[in-house]
């Protein structure tokens, strides 16, 4: 089936840093990719859709200038989280549809700043 | 009010239990619907789409009514693999067609 590739699993940063997290779809070209965040003990909440060649599409409440989406290519999308702060410590999650259908996830960053 | 609302659990079910999950939709104009399969620490996995029609795999059967706005997930003869938090997925197409999830249910099963 499809892959989904996400890099880096894990990673620990400053406070005021950004990180950059690549989500790549390793055999299917995705137009569209997805970013979600989670918490723990809470469910997968969508941050904003990454559009092929486009600007991204962030949901109510998402700041675009702190979470700044690139997909430059039709197999690349990255979240660059700038500033970050510890309360932006969670699990980032991106994903990609290969068919109408069904979509596969990367394996998620967990992201934490100190 | 969310607008994919599940029972958040835990559900601690013996091995061989049969055991329900239920999730309820807001949005009537949602299009297609599924369960995902969440390990601790791991990405979603799809365990199955879900038919009003009704749809089963092996253990699994998925329901959903339209009418009522509810999904539901039955798991037959529970395996200690099947620990994990179901998340119940709905999607209101278009051109995005993004997935909008459940808070899941944890379910744990016990030898």
């Amino acid at each position: 089936g499809a892959v989904v590739s996400q890099h880096p699993s894990w990673v620990i940063c400053k406070s005021g840093t950004s990180v950059k997290i690549e989500c790549r779809s390793l055999d299917f070209q995705a137009t569209t990719m997805f970013w979600y965040r989670q918490f723990p003990k809470q469910s997968l909440m969508l941050m904003a859709t990454s559009n092929e060649g486009s600007k991204a599409t962030y949901e109510q409440g998402v700041e675009k200038d702190k979470f700044l989406i690139n997909h430059a290519s039709l197999t690349l999308s990255t979240l660059t989280v700038t500033s970050a702060h510890p309360e932006d410590s969670s699990f980032y999650i991106c994903s990609a549809r290969d068919t109408p259908r069904e979509a596969f996830f990367g394996q998620g960053t967990r992201l934490t700043v100190v | 009010r969310k607008e994919v609302e599940q029972d958040p659990g835990p559900f601690n079910v013996p091995e061989g239990a049969t055991v329900a999950f239920n999730c309820t939709y807001s949005n009537s104009a949602s299009q297609s619907f599924f369960w995902y399969r969440q390990d601790c620490r791991k990405e979603p996995k799809l365990l199955m789409s879900v038919y009003s029609s009704g749809n089963e795999d092996g253990r699994f059967t998925a329901q959903l009514n339209r009418a009522s706005q509810y999904i539901s997930l039955l798991i037959r003869d529970s395996k200690l693999s099947d620990s994990a938090t179901y998340l119940c997925v709905v999607t209101h197409g278009g051109a995005t067609n993004k997935l909008i999830f459940g808070t899941g249910t944890l379910l744990a099963v016990q030898p």
